[in-house]
C-alpha cells in the first residue's frame, strides 16, 4: 500500500532564504506524486506533478521538486522564498484504481521577515 | 475553464442536528469527485468518492453519507451530527479524461459542531 511521510511538520524560514521541504513515499506500483499548497482557510493548489520524464519537475511560484526513485523521495524546493509563501504544504501520492491521492500531514511553512 | 463551488463556507451547527454540504463542478463533464476531511494536525483523510451518478464508495466508516444526483453535483449529508465530525470538508475532482490526473479541490467548508 501507497503512503507518505512529511518528515517536518514545522519549518521556519527567513524571507529570501532556500528552503526545502521533505516527503518520502512508499509504494509498490508506478508512482505519481504531487505537491499542493494551503493558504489559511483555502482549499488546496496544486504546485506540481510528477508523472514520468524528467525527475526535475518546476511548479507554479517558483518552487520545483526532485524525484528520486532510489531515496523513495520527492523534496520540494524554493532557493528564495517570500512572505507569501508562508502556508501548509502537502504531499500526495496516487494510489487505488479511481485516482484517490494520499496525503502526508503536511508542512507549515512559516516565512518571517 | 473548470470550477469547482463549495458551499457554505461556514457553519456552526449543534450536536445533533442534521447536515447537507453541496460541491458543485462547472466546466466539465463525468468527473470523479471525492470528499476529504482535514482535521487539526491530521491531514487529509479521504471520505467518499465517485466515478459517476449514484455511484459512491466510502473509504471509512463513519457518521457520515454521500450521494451524486447529478453528474456534477456532489453532497455530504448526516441525519445526526457528532462532536468528532468538526473539521475542514473539502470536495474536489479530478478528469477522467487520460490517466493519473490530478484533483482541483474546492475553498472548503469549515464545520464546527456545539
Amino acid at each position: 500500500a501507497q503512503s507518505v511521510t512529511q518528515l517536518d511538520s514545522q519549518v521556519p524560514v527567513f524571507e529570501e532564504a532556500p528552503v526545502e521541504l521533505r516527503c518520502n513515499y512508499s509504494s509498490s506500483v508506478s508512482v505519481y506524486l504531487f505537491w499542493y499548497v494551503q493558504y489559511p482557510n483555502q482549499g488546496l493548489q496544486l504546485l506540481l506533478k510528477y508523472l514520468s520524464g524528467s525527475t526535475l519537475v518546476k511548479g507554479i511560484n517558483g518552487f520545483e521538486a526532485e524525484f528520486n526513485k532510489s531515496q523513495t523521495s520527492f523534496h520540494l524546493r524554493k532557493p528564495s522564498v517570500h512572505i507569501s509563501d508562508t502556508a501548509e504544504y502537502f504531499c500526495a501520492v496516487m494510489g487505488g484504481s479511481q485516482g484517490n491521492l494520499i496525503f502526508g500531514k503536511g508542512t507549515k511553512l512559516s516565512v518571517k521577515p | 475553464s473548470q470550477t469547482i463551488h463549495q458551499w457554505p463556507a461556514t457553519l456552526v451547527q449543534p450536536v445533533g442536528s442534521p447536515l447537507s454540504l453541496e460541491c458543485t463542478v462547472e466546466g466539465t463533464s463525468n468527473p470523479n469527485l471525492y470528499w476529504y476531511r482535514q482535521a487539526a494536525g491530521r491531514g487529509l483523510q479521504l471520505l467518499f468518492y465517485s466515478v459517476g451518478i449514484g455511484q459512491i464508495s466510502s473509504e471509512v466508516p463513519q457518521n457520515l453519507s454521500a450521494s451524486r444526483p447529478q453528474d456534477r453535483q456532489f453532497i455530504l449529508s448526516s441525519k445526526k451530527l457528532l462532536l468528532s465530525d468538526s473539521g475542514f470538508y473539502l470536495c474536489a475532482w479530478s478528469s477522467r479524461v487520460g490517466s493519473n490526473q490530478p484533483q482541483h479541490f474546492g475553498d472548503g467548508t469549515r464545520l464546527s459542531i456545539l
